[in-house]
């Protein structure tokens, strides 16, 4: 099956510095790229779809100017969070449906990014 | 819209007892329905699916059975071991939903030996 690496595992950083996450999908092209945002103890926040040569497709109430979306190539998705401040803290994990839209193939997930603000 | 309701946790039992997590959904299409655990401090891996009613997912002793007439796919393993420890989603995705997939909240499940 497809495998994702995501890339940092864990960052921790200044507030105001910017920090970039990378995704890449490493069995097949992946068209579609999914951002997720996960707090403690709860469930995954969809935050946009990231569209290879496109741009991204945010959910509401995301802002597109803060989480920056590039999916330039067909195995890698980043996720920049702009100007981190502290409740930009957060697991963030990258997902690639291996069927493109085909609803019956599951998401395969990249093993999150632990950012921590300070 | 599409909805997936998972029964809260968290969830503690002894090793080698039986485990239910409740799941239901509603959906505006035929959705396929999913299982996915998440380890601590990893990302979530996929447990079994089923992509059709009636259709039986099963993997590491884990089943759940696609009911379209309770909008049911309730997670069940026969005996828990310590190692089975972690957060349970279930989730559904459909044709009219562009790829994206609907995700519960999640139950913790912690097995003690």
């Amino acid at each position: 099956g497809a495998v994702v690496s995501q890339h940092p595992s864990w960052v921790i950083c200044k507030s105001g510095t910017s920090v970039k996450i990378e995704c890449r999908s490493l069995d097949f092209q992946a068209t579609t790229m999914f951002w997720y945002r996960q707090f403690p103890k709860q469930s995954l926040m969809l935050m946009a779809t990231s569209n290879e040569g496109s741009k991204a497709t945010y959910e509401q109430g995301v802002e597109k100017d803060k989480f920056l979306i590039n999916h330039a190539s067909l195995t890698l998705s980043t996720l920049t969070v702009t100007s981190a401040h502290p409740e930009d803290s957060s697991f963030y994990i990258c997902s690639v449906n291996q069927g493109a839209l085909d609803s019956n193939q599951p998401q395969h997930f990249g093993d999150g990014t632990r950012l921590s603000i300070l | 819209g599409n909805s997936v309701t998972q029964m809260e946790g968290p969830v503690t039992l002894s090793e080698e007892a039986f485990l239910t997590i409740n799941c239901t959904y509603t959906a505006t299409g035929y959705p396929s329905l999913f299982w996915y655990v998440q380890y601590p401090g990893e990302g979530l891996q996929l447990l079994l699916k089923a992509t059709k009613a009636d259709d039986k997912g099963s993997n590491k002793g884990f089943e759940a059975t696609y009911r379209k007439e309770t909008t049911s796919f309730h997670l069940e393993k026969g005996s828990v071991q310590v190692s089975d420890s972690a957060v349970y989603f279930c989730a559904l995705s459909d044709n009219t939903n562009a790829g994206k997939s609907t995700f519960g909240d999640g139950t913790t499940l912690t097995v003690k030996p």
